[in-house]
């Protein structure tokens, strides 16, 4: 079993369309919860973080979290062609600066 | 304020080479980490210096790898000899060090290296 689990997708939504992006976690030691973007061929940006049960939202972007279900989710409202990228999933323990990430999500925003 | 400096962006080296890929992390981060993602994998941790020690080498996959980081500032990561497996995209990340933990960090845009 992974760490960190990601569908690879593509995950394919109409612009103007709620996307859902999703990430389970094998450790319950896992405390913080990050959500990077990355286009192809450049690096990973740091989109949002999270480290409470429940929703933060940035903008167009929230990010879900629940650690009893280890599961932490990422909606982006609505859709833009620009938001075309794979969506990585990262968590860390508390103990430790090492990011554990997923194999990432890719998206594709239909104009 | 400029961002983590990867040097090269790519490089194409023969098995049984030496390559050396540089990194210089945001100034004043404290913080410095190594990244690969190998084809189809996950991007996964090589190792985190502080300063200039290496606080965890957990994730350096041999001994052909030596990272060094002189001075705390920029950082190197040396492959010698190379292998095919070693094929990949090396991300370098720095990040502050003040309650650096609980903060994703800041990439640099990663050198591609294909051994041939």
């Amino acid at each position: 079993q992974k760490e960190v689990e990601q569908n690879s997708g593509p995950l394919s939504v109409p612009e103007g369309a709620i996307a859902s992006l999703n990430c389970t976690y094998s450790d319950r030691g896992s405390q913080s919860f990050f959500w990077y973007r990355q286009y192809s061929g450049k690096s990973p940006e740091l989109i949002m973080s999270i480290y409470s049960n429940g929703d933060k939202e940035d903008g167009r972007f929230t990010a879900q979290l629940n650690k009893a279900s280890q599961y932490v989710s990422l909606l982006i409202r609505d859709s833009q062609p620009s938001d075309s990228a794979t969506y990585l999933c990262a968590v860390k323990m508390d103990s430790s600066y090492k990011l554990i990430f997923g194999s990432g999500t890719r998206l594709l925003v239909r104009p | 304020e400029a961002g983590v400096t990867q040097f090269p962006s790519h490089s194409v080296i023969e098995k049984g080479q030496t390559v050396t890929l540089r990194c210089d992390p945001i100034s004043g981060h404290d913080n410095l980490y190594w990244y690969r993602r190998v084809m189809g994998k996950e991007i996964k941790f090589l190792l985190h210096f502080v300063k200039e020690s290496k606080q965890d080498e957990s994730g350096m996959p041999n001994n052909r790898f030596l990272a060094e980081r002189t001075g705390g500032t920029y950082s190197t990561l040396k492959v010698q000899p190379a292998e095919l497996e070693d094929s990949g995209v090396y991300f370098c990340a720095s990040s502050p060090r003040t309650g650096a933990s609980n903060y994703g960090y800041t990439f640099g845009s990663g050198t591609r290296l294909t051994v041939v």
